[in-house]
């Protein structure tokens, strides 16, 4: 069935360090491909997506690039910050449901001062 | 202002009683979700609502059931708690199914002792 694997966490960074997060993927045909945050005490909120092969998306200083070649869909960001702090999901939307988003297990990023 | 809520935010509860969590949304979208998160920050698809019409059932006992009066309410019975079902339950809801971003409420926290 399709799937989603990421880095295990917690990935601990220093401010304005470099940030990657791994996430590769298994489905079958072309699935929209997303990262999703959680800051502490809240929900899940939309952080980026990308809906084909090589499409980049971004956001607040975060990029992913959608890799078929590799299934991959990395999250980097090139100075974070300690407000960047929260949990990442990497997700993939199955090609045969509209509705159905299949989550990776979270890394918890942690920046300090 | 609140696009998601849920109700209540802490459940506390023992084995074999009964519970239910509330779920509101005033964006106007037609689909509405609920997930699970375990204690790993696993997050799973549980149901999934598309104009009040039950659209995914995942592998989820019979004890859970989902019920939506309206398009802008999904609520959760659970009968017979179990201390497995300890977890933080997620509503969310999106216009059109995937093809807009999924908006979470802040969860639920259900403990059973």
């Amino acid at each position: 069935g399709n799937s989603v694997t990421q880095m295990e966490g917690p990935v601990t960074l220093s401010e304005e360090a470099f940030l990657t997060i791994n996430c590769t993927y298994t489905a079958t045909g072309y699935p929209s491909l997303f990262w999703y945050v959680q800051y502490p005490g809240e929900g899940l909120q939309l952080l980026l997506k990308a809906t084909k092969a090589d499409d980049k998306g971004s956001n607040k200083g975060f990029e992913a690039t959608y890799r078929k070649e590799t299934t991959s869909f990395h999250l980097e960001k090139g100075s974070v910050q300690v407000s960047d702090s929260a949990v990442y999901f990497c997700a993939l939307s199955e090609m045969d449901s509209s509705y159905k988003l299949i989550f990776g297990s979270g890394t918890r990023l942690l920046v300090r001062p | 202002d609140t696009a998601v809520s849920q109700t209540p935010k802490y459940l506390v509860t023992q084995m074999g009683n009964d519970k239910s969590i509330k779920c509101e949304q005033n964006l106007g979208h037609d689909t509405m979700y609920w997930y699970k998160q375990d204690s790993k920050k696993f997050l799973k698809i549980m149901f999934s609502y598309n104009n009040k019409e039950l659209i995914i059932n995942e592998t989820v006992p019979n004890r859970f059931s989902p019920k939506s009066p309206d398009k802008a309410h999904l609520n959760l019975h659970i009968n017979s708690l179990e201390l497995g079902d300890s977890a933080v339950y997620f509503c969310a809801s999106s216009q059109g199914g995937l093809r807009s971003p999924l908006h979470f409420g802040n969860g639920t926290r259900l403990t059973v002792t």
